[in-house]
């Protein structure tokens, strides 16, 4: 079975700076997809960035990027000039390729943004 | 171009009573997923439906807890004699066919008094 591990409970950063968010994952499939989502006190699931594990070039949406290492089944998110309404709970999840979507989930890391 | 739509945002039982919990999807998307997130804990995957189909309730108990997603209407996640331990988000994800664009309602919060 596919698992999700994300070993840093709580961050924080300073407003500008970069802060970098650890996830690592176990399967056993070639083809899969990998997601960081925020989930802000509001509650809503919000998309940051998503990975297919076939490519090898990272994906980057403006100031999120990730370090993706297939080898190594890592999948860190880099948050560059950090903003106070980045301050949210970030998940990160696998999905497999195929017919069955869903989505497993790591625990989550809360980060904190300091003014 | 509504997203997905939960409702209600908050739900009390009182024990014993019965809950459900209702998706409408993004208009055009056939999958439903149901995902249930504990109280300082990540989300967990519960059921995955198609239109009219049960595809996967692998994460789904095997006692109290059932879902449909009907031809034509809402998803609905009907909780059974709810009990203080249900007290949980619970968050409708949906997707089109052909890609991994799954987006999320913002969840109905269940408190079991």
């Amino acid at each position: 079975a596919q698992t999700v591990t994300q070993s840093q409970p709580e961050m924080s950063v300073q407003e500008a700076e970069t802060v970098t968010l650890s996830c690592t994952y176990d399967t056993s499939e070639s083809d899969y997809y990998l997601f960081w989502y925020k989930q802000p006190p509001s509650r809503q699931m919000i998309l940051v960035i998503r990975q297919e594990a076939y490519k090898q070039q990272n994906a980057t949406e403006n100031r999120f990027s990730v370090n993706f290492q297939k080898a190594a089944k890592s999948f860190s998110l880099k948050i560059s000039d950090s903003q106070l309404g980045d301050a949210a709970m970030y998940f990160c999840a696998y999905a497999n390729a195929g017919n069955n979507r869903k989505l497993i989930w790591g625990l989550g890391t809360s980060l904190a943004v300091n003014p | 171009n509504a997203g997905v739509m939960q409702n209600p945002r908050h739900l009390v039982r009182r024990r014993g009573q019965e809950a459900r919990l209702r998706c409408s999807p993004v208009k055009g998307h056939s999958h439903v997923y149901w995902y249930r997130q504990l109280p300082e804990e990540g989300l967990k995957f519960m059921v995955y439906l198609q239109k009219e189909n049960i595809i996967d309730e692998s994460g789904m108990p095997k006692e109290r807890f059932s879902a449909e997603f009907p031809k034509e209407g809402p998803s609905i996640l009907r909780i059974q004699q709810v009990v203080r331990g249900d007290s949980a988000a619970y968050f409708c994800a949906s997707s089109p066919a052909a890609n991994y664009g799954y987006t999320f309602g913002s969840g109905t919060r269940l408190t079991v008094v």
